[in-house]
């Protein structure tokens, strides 16, 4: 079975821009959730998707959104990008919206602002 | 609220070593507990989990972690270091339906022959 696949693996934009990152979770998953790891702050938690509903979101700004699709594959969007937003970003899926569940996580998209 | 300090940013043990590494928790509501190992430019893979079943839980490549309620803690064990064993480390909280995962900060650990 593939795993959480994420594209582009890397992006290079300038301050104001905008970015859409893409995330395809495991076959039969159904909770995607977005992490933001950088050298500063670690993994922090943006927010997670079931059944095309947001459930729960981070402490983030509005300039980051997010949505899922009816096959499960989810998007988020980094609006006015600053410099501050260069990060790794990671995509999880897990087979239910449930804490038990494990995570399985992609590679990540390396994004870096200029 | 849940949170998990991880004591240590950077470990350094030998080749065939014991490796220790330290989870400490809190959480309000009974917890589920995470240990994640990334190697560099690569995503999270999980090493093991705790869900509330038995409280010595193995996972993958020889490592081990023991559930103790009366400390808070949930370090990672593992007999024998590897080279390959070099990494980072992070250790992770969740509960009840939520997905949403509390990390800390991470323990790099380093081999050394």
């Amino acid at each position: 079975k593939a795993g959480v696949t994420q594209t582009p693996r890397y992006l290079i934009k300038t301050r104001g821009q905008q970015v859409t990152l893409s995330c395809s979770p495991i076959s039969g998953h159904r909770s995607v959730s977005w992490y933001q790891q950088t050298p500063g702050q670690g993994l922090q938690f943006l927010f997670e998707y079931f059944s095309e509903t947001q459930r729960n979101k981070g402490n983030f700004p509005g300039r980051f959104s997010g949505r899922q699709f009816s096959n499960s594959r989810s998007e988020m969007n980094v609006s006015t990008l600053e410099l501050g937003d260069s990060a790794l970003y990671l995509c999880a899926s897990s087979l239910r919206l449930a804490g038990a569940d494990t995570q399985y996580f992609g590679p990540g998209t390396r994004l870096t602002v200029l | 609220a849940q949170s998990v300090t991880q004591l240590g940013s950077h470990v350094s043990v030998s080749e065939g070593a014991l490796v220790l590494l330290r989870c400490n928790y809190s959480s309000s509501v009974p917890p589920y507990l995470f240990w994640y190992v990334q190697y560099p430019n690569q995503g999270l893979q999980l090493l093991l989990k705790y869900t509330s079943a038995a409280t010595l839980v193995k996972g993958i490549n020889g490592f081990e972690a023991e559930f103790k309620k009366s400390e808070t803690s949930f370090h990672l064990t593992k007999p024998s270091a590897h080279m390959s064993d070099a990494a980072e480390y992070f250790c992770a909280v969740t509960s009840g339906t939520a997905s949403k995962l509390t990390f800390g900060t991470g323990t790099r650990l380093q081999v050394t022959l």
